[in-house]
């Protein structure tokens, strides 16, 4: 009964590989974004999809990109990874985003990604 | 430039003694203000917000954060700190409705670690 979900929890890797984290939600919520956490535990949003389109690209680099096939599901796929990728990346999602509850976001458990 | 400043890096406290985590922010009006909690090795839980009205708002797990327009303020408090209550903490501000910024965009804090002395 997970309300949003990451798999995998722990992805190492070499640089220059490519990966994809995805990341599910049960809330019937029409809004999932993307987090990324440093070794800081900075906290800054990368992505968010709205009914399947993006609203929100933080400047993040363009090996980045979210896909979404339904709304329950947005994933995460990183091309040629670099070693300043590694960090820890969180999916959330909220209710659409015209009405106050939207800014209650329900986060995942975090996917921490090592990159070598 | 919107931002939000946690000034504390790491508290620690006794359990059963009171807290205060201090958080400033910076933005173009008044926006929506957040307090979340992250313990160790989980995703962030949402403590409490503010939208509008009464200045001091409560939350779960006994927290509450009063608003301070005239000091851009958002402290949270609480007045007996139990040791599960050992944890990251972030404040986060939003544009407000109508605005103009990214609805739902959430600008964090850099996070205050608690500690709790048995």
């Amino acid at each position: 009964d997970t309300a949003v979900s990451q798999t995998p929890k722990y992805l190492v890797t070499q640089m220059g590989n490519d990966k994809s984290i995805k990341c599910e939600q049960n809330l019937g919520h029409d809004t999932m974004y993307w987090y990324k956490q440093d070794s800081k535990k900075f906290l800054k949003i990368m992505f968010s999809y709205n009914n399947k389109e993006l609203i929100i690209n933080e400047t993040v680099p363009n090996r980045f990109s979210p896909k979404s096939p339904d709304k329950a599901h947005l994933n995460l796929h990183i091309n040629s990874l670099e070693l300043g990728d590694s960090a820890v990346y969180f999916c959330a999602s909220s209710h659409t985003l015209v009405r106050l509850n939207s800014y209650e976001q329900y986060f995942g458990p975090g996917t921490r990604l090592t990159v070598t | 430039a919107q931002s939000v400043t946690q000034p504390d890096i790491h508290i620690t406290v006794s359990e059963g003694a009171s807290l205060e985590l201090r958080c400033n922010y910076s933005y173009g009006a008044t926006p929506y203000l957040f307090w979340y909690v992250q313990s160790p090795g989980q995703g962030l839980q949402l403590l409490l917000k503010y939208f509008s009205g009464d200045t001091l708002v409560q939350g779960i797990k006994g927290f509450e954060a009063e608003f301070k327009r005239s000091q851009s303020s958002f402290n949270l408090r609480k007045p007996s700190v139990h040791w599960s209550d050992a944890a990251e903490y972030f404040c986060a501000v939003g544009a407000p409705m109508n605005y103009g910024g990214s609805q739902g965009n959430l600008i964090f804090g850099k996070g205050t670690k608690l500690s709790v002395k048995p």
